[in-house]
């Protein structure tokens, strides 16, 4: 079935760093990957809709020069988070639809981020 | 707009026993609706789907659900729980091309 790759699963890194997540369709194109966030016994929040050859879509409230997203080809999207601190602590998901509607989508297994 | 409303943020059965999980979803067009299982530290499996046709839906590791139009409801079961159940479930909801939404997730717990 459809793969989706995330990586890495785990990242520590001191506050003001720039952490870059990578989200890979290993066995399918995708022109649109989804970016969500997860807070520890929360539900997955949307941050963003990745578009492969332009920019993002961000949803309300979320800032797009904090989470920096790129989608340069069909089988790979980032995330980086910019001059990270502690409350962008977090479990990040990316999700891919591998047919032609945005369902259903397969999900990678997620990076935690932990900011010192 | 949609929504989606798991009812029960924690979930405790024996294990033998059946387990049953309550979705309630909101939609102004016809849904497609979703089940999805994490285990910790883990993106999300899916369990199984609703599109269109048949209102009872078969999913992996011997979960099924059906969809009531009249209840506005997806409820997740499965007859027998094993330990290996034993994990955070979500219930989704969306259109052909818009975003998934998410309930907020109960927590199954099996105990021997």
């Amino acid at each position: 079935g459809a793969v989706v790759s995330q990586h890495p699963s785990w990242v520590i890194c001191k506050s003001g760093t720039s952490v870059k997540i990578e989200c890979r369709s290993l066995d399918f194109q995708a022109t649109t990957m989804f970016w969500y966030r997860q807070f520890p016994k929360q539900s997955l929040m949307l941050m963003a809709t990745s578009n492969e050859g332009s920019k993002a879509t961000y949803e309300q409230g979320v800032e797009k020069d904090k989470f920096l997203i790129n989608h340069a080809s069909l089988t790979l999207s980032t995330l980086t988070v910019t001059s990270a601190h502690p409350e962008d602590s977090s479990f990040y998901i990316c999700s891919a639809p591998d047919g032609g509607s945005n369902q259903p989508q397969h999900f990678g297994d997620g990076t935690r981020l932990s900011i010192l | 707009a949609q929504s989606v409303t798991q009812l029960g943020s924690h979930v405790s059965v024996s294990e033998g026993a059946l387990v049953l999980l309550r979705c309630n979803y909101s939609s102004s067009v016809p849904p497609y609706l979703f089940w999805y299982v994490q285990y910790p530290n883990q993106g999300l499996q899916l369990l199984l789907k609703y599109t269109t046709g048949a209102t009872l839906v078969k999913g992996i590791n011997g979960f099924e659900a059906e969809f009531k139009k009249s209840e506005t409801s997806f409820h997740l079961t499965k007859p027998s729980a094993h330990m290996s159940d034993a994990a955070e479930y979500f219930c989704a909801v969306s259109t052909r091309y818009s975003t998934l939404t998410f309930g907020k997730g109960t927590m199954l717990l099996v105990s021997p």
